[in-house]
This record gives C-alpha cells, structure tokens and sequence, in this order.
C-alpha cells in the first residue's frame, strides 16, 4: 500500500474555497488516488476519486499532479456540513486502507 | 447511491459474552464485504475481507477465532465478536464495494455499531 501524507488538520470559513493537500510518493502506477470522508460518528462516504486527470463532481474536484506522487482536494465553497476527517487513499478501489486523515474544521 | 445497513447501531455487553453485528447491502449485491474497526480519535483499520461462500480473509494482528465472519448471502455479512472484553469495545464499520466499471469501485460504508464491553 502506498504511504501517504496528510496535514493532520485543517481550518477554514463557511463560503470560502478549501484546498486538503496529499502526499503519495510511493503510489503504483495503477493506483487509483480515492478521497473518501467521515463525519462525527458515522462510516466514511465516498467524495471523489480519480487515477491521471483532474477530476470534477458535485461535491468537490482533484487536481493530480502530473507525476502522481502528490493530489488535492478542492472543496469549492466550504460548509458546515463539509466538517469532517478526510482521507486520502491510493490503491486499488475494492480494499482501502485509511490513513491518520486530515481533520477539517469549518467556521461559521 | 447504494446503501448499507449495519444492525444493531449500539449494543453493550458484559465481559465474556458474544455479541453479533450486521452489515446488509440494502439494493445491490457484495460478493465482497469489509470490516474495519475505530477506536476514538483513532483512523480506521481494516480487520477482514468478507467473501460471499468461502472463508474470511484476516489482517494481520487481527485473531480469527476470536472475530468470526460470516458472508452468508449477496446481501449479508456477519461479524461476531467471541468472548468480548472491554478492549474490544470499539466502533464496528463495515462496507461494501459497487462496481464503477472497470478497475473501480465506490465503497458504500455502513453507519457504523458502537460495541461497548462492560
């Protein structure tokens, strides 16, 4: 499993942009990079994933870095519901395995 | 998107009982479920690979004997926790991965159950 890097936590305002920075230097080259998220007391859910190109959704984008040993997640508008500790995971989809996270704290 | 259920959410037991958690996948099927287990302000860590009829795949560290998994049907898995003591009590989460295409997979995960060992 590759090794990643993540700032331990993380503070921003409600409305404003949020970028979770993550180390990966070790991933394979077929490793998909995974972001998933949890909330306080309940089981992570998926945010958004990708494998070479930036990738968009509803709820967020990844920028990847053209080597692939480093990605961010980008919360355009942060919330109060966006609180959460997020997880960076480079691997294979069907079995991952979470790191320390980084905690996001959202001001109002 | 695709949801899984665990059962029960919370339970609290004495010291040398059993106790036995659910993960069901409410409108898709899972060959193939896992379970992790948290302790507080703790990452997840991944104990077991459950596989629909054949046997559980154990992390390392994690006693086989003492955690049993039973993938019994598409839909369900069961962890159970033999002889608990209060070092197991910890947060059960379990999940199950729905096909994306391809290589990829969106793991759904459950709301998690919250063993207490008294």
């Amino acid at each position: 499993d590759a090794k990643t890097t993540q700032p331990n936590s993380m503070e921003s305002n409600e409305e404003e942009p949020v970028h979770l920075p993550c180390n990966h230097s070790t991933i394979s080259g077929t490793d998909y990079i995974h972001w998933y998220r949890q909330l306080p007391s309940q089981g992570p859910e998926y945010v958004i994933h990708g494998l070479t190109s930036n990738v968009n959704n509803r709820m967020a984008s990844l920028a990847i870095a053209e080597d692939r040993k480093s990605s961010t997640l980008i919360l355009h508008r942060a919330t109060l519901r966006d609180a959460a500790v997020y997880y960076c995971i480079p691997g294979v989809s069907e079995k991952l395995v979470f790191g320390k996270g980084t905690k996001l704290t959202v001001n109002p | 998107g695709a949801v899984v259920s665990q059962h029960p959410s919370w339970v609290i037991c004495k010291s040398g009982t059993s106790v036995k958690i659910e993960c069901r996948s409410l409108d898709f099927q899972a060959t193939t479920m896992f379970w992790y287990r948290q302790f507080p302000k703790q990452s997840l860590m991944l104990m077991a690979t459950s596989n629909e009829g054949s046997k559980a795949t154990y992390e390392q560290g994690v006693e086989k004997d003492k955690f049993l998994i039973n993938h019994a049907s598409l839909t369900l898995s069961t962890l159970t926790v033999t002889s608990a003591h209060p070092e197991d009590s910890s947060f059960y989460i379990c999940s199950a991965p729905s096909g994306g295409g391809g290589r990829w997979y969106t793991q759904y995960f459950g709301p998690g159950t919250r063993l207490t060992v008294l």
